[in-house]
């Protein structure tokens, strides 16, 4: 059972090209989130999608836009990087049901590391 | 918005010592999650939280989250090198309509 799982593990990237993080989950959960880390600042959401066909912005959405591709899929691209999003950056999901989230535990994907310079 | 602090930032232990690693908030907590993440890895989730009173072990760690549900201490009891990390404390202001938010973490050292 693989979880949660996100490509790539590594990436750097220049300021101004664009990307995409991709992260699946196998536990056919409703809910997924993409959260951010930085040393200081632990981690927060940068958007969620509470059930298939719908995401809203968390609390640090600028610079970040999210597909949820199917119900197993959420990606999340930067259209122009800069070196502020510098991070790593973490896929969860929960089970939760109904487009309203619970306290269902959310499980963590391993992290991308990425690196604008 | 709903704040957590976690005490201490950092903790250094010798092996074989109890430690406690405590998170408030500024709000009370409807569901209150501990994780653990090694650097350079995910989150791994320990315990959830969610009445007042509440206890849970798992192995050497017990977490309690207190009466009022404003605080949660996680307490490692002789502690090994396999227990160094950083530890998060995550939590729900409400009923379950806002996302979770977390604590800035605790960053666990266990020498020998």
């Amino acid at each position: 059972n693989a979880g949660v799982t996100q490509t790539p593990k590594f990436q750097v990237l220049k300021t101004g090209q664009s990307m995409t993080l991709q992260c699946a989950q196998d536990m056919n959960h409703n809910s997924m989130y993409w959260y951010r880390q930085d040393p200081g600042m632990g981690l927060r959401l940068i958007y969620y999608s509470a059930s298939e066909g719908t995401t809203d912005k968390g609390e640090v959405p600028n610079g970040y836009n999210v597909s949820r591709l199917n119900k197993r899929e959420f990606s999340l691209r930067l259209e122009s990087a800069a070196p502020s999003q510098t991070s790593v950056y973490f896929c969860a999901s929960s089970r939760t049901s109904g487009g309203v989230l619970s306290t269902d535990t959310q499980y963590f994907g391993p992290g991308t590391r990425l690196t604008v310079l | 918005s709903q704040e957590l602090e976690q005490s201490p930032q950092s903790l250094i232990v010798q092996e074989g010592k109890n430690l406690t690693i405590n998170c408030t908030s500024s709000k009370t907590l409807y569901g209150l999650y501990w994780y653990k993440q090694k650097y350079g890895e995910g989150l791994i989730f320990l315990m959830m939280l969610q009445k007042g009173g509440e206890e849970k072990s798992h192995e050497k760690i017990t977490a309690k989250l207190d009466e009022k549900k404003q605080q949660s201490s996680l307490h490692i009891t002789a502690s090994q090198p396999s227990h160094a990390g950083i530890y998060l404390c995550g939590a729900f202001s409400n009923s379950g309509n806002t996302p979770l938010v977390f604590g800035k973490g605790t960053r666990l050292s266990v020498i020998a």
